[in-house]
């Protein structure tokens, strides 16, 4: 099946610092990828859909000048939490929509657990 | 707006059966998507309905009635390893087609 892979897998850092999250599809091309973030023992939220060589799509809520996303090829999305605070730590969670017939599918990467101290 | 409802918490024991419902009012609906996530792990995707009916797959079957804006998620034959969270999330069309995600059931199977 298709894979999706994050990097990084864990990320700690400090107030005010930015991150960059790194969303891969390894064995097919992604036209769209949706960024979602989830909280421990609650639901994945949409934070927005990413659509490659355009502006990523946001949800009512999220602030697009604090989550940055580029997608600047089939297979790369990123995710960059500018300026963060604690209140930004959470489980961030790409997927990318396979194309053709099976549209509705998603495979999801594996996550981000951001602690920002 | 837009509402989902499922049980937060189900308990069963290995061999049984399970049933997940889910309550939907979205707009734009396109069809109902099924996935399970362990814990710390990313969902993966389980099965979709997009018109009314059965879809089985394996020991999972998922069900769509689109006039009672209702489906569920039933589990057969239940394993240890089926102890996980289970979302429903209505596939909707809003000019371009997104997830949006249910709060989950968390099914623990006992022995």
């Amino acid at each position: 099946g298709a894979v999706v892979s994050q990097h990084p897998s864990r990320v700690i850092c400090k107030s005010g610092t930015s991150v960059k999250i790194e969303c891969r599809s390894l064995d097919f091309q992604a036209t769209t990828m949706f960024w979602y973030r989830q909280f421990p023992k609650q639901s994945l939220m949409l934070m927005a859909t990413s659509n490659e060589g355009s502006k990523a799509t946001y949800e009512q809520g999220v602030e697009k000048d604090k989550f940055l996303i580029n997608h600047a090829s089939l297979t790369l999305s990123t995710l960059t939490v500018t300026s963060a605070h604690p209140e930004d730590s959470s489980f961030y969670i790409c997927s990318a929509r396979v194309g053709g017939g099976r549209s509705y599918e998603q495979y999801f990467g594996p996550g981000t657990r951001l602690t920002v101290t | 707006g837009q509402s989902l409802e499922q049980p937060s918490e189900v308990t069963a024991v290995e061999g049984a059966i399970v049933q997940i419902n889910c309550t939907y009012q979205t707009s734009g609906f396109y069809g109902l998507s099924w996935y399970q996530q362990h814990d710390g792990g990313a969902p993966t995707f389980l099965s979709y309905n997009a018109l009314d009916g059965l879809e089985e797959t394996g020991r999972f079957s998922s069900f769509l009635s689109r006039s009672d804006s209702y489906g569920y998620l039933l589990l057969q034959e239940l394993q240890m390893k089926d102890s996980a969270s289970y979302f429903c999330a209505p596939l909707m069309n809003t000019g371009f087609q997104k997830l949006v995600f249910g709060t989950g059931t968390r099914l623990l199977v006992s022995p």
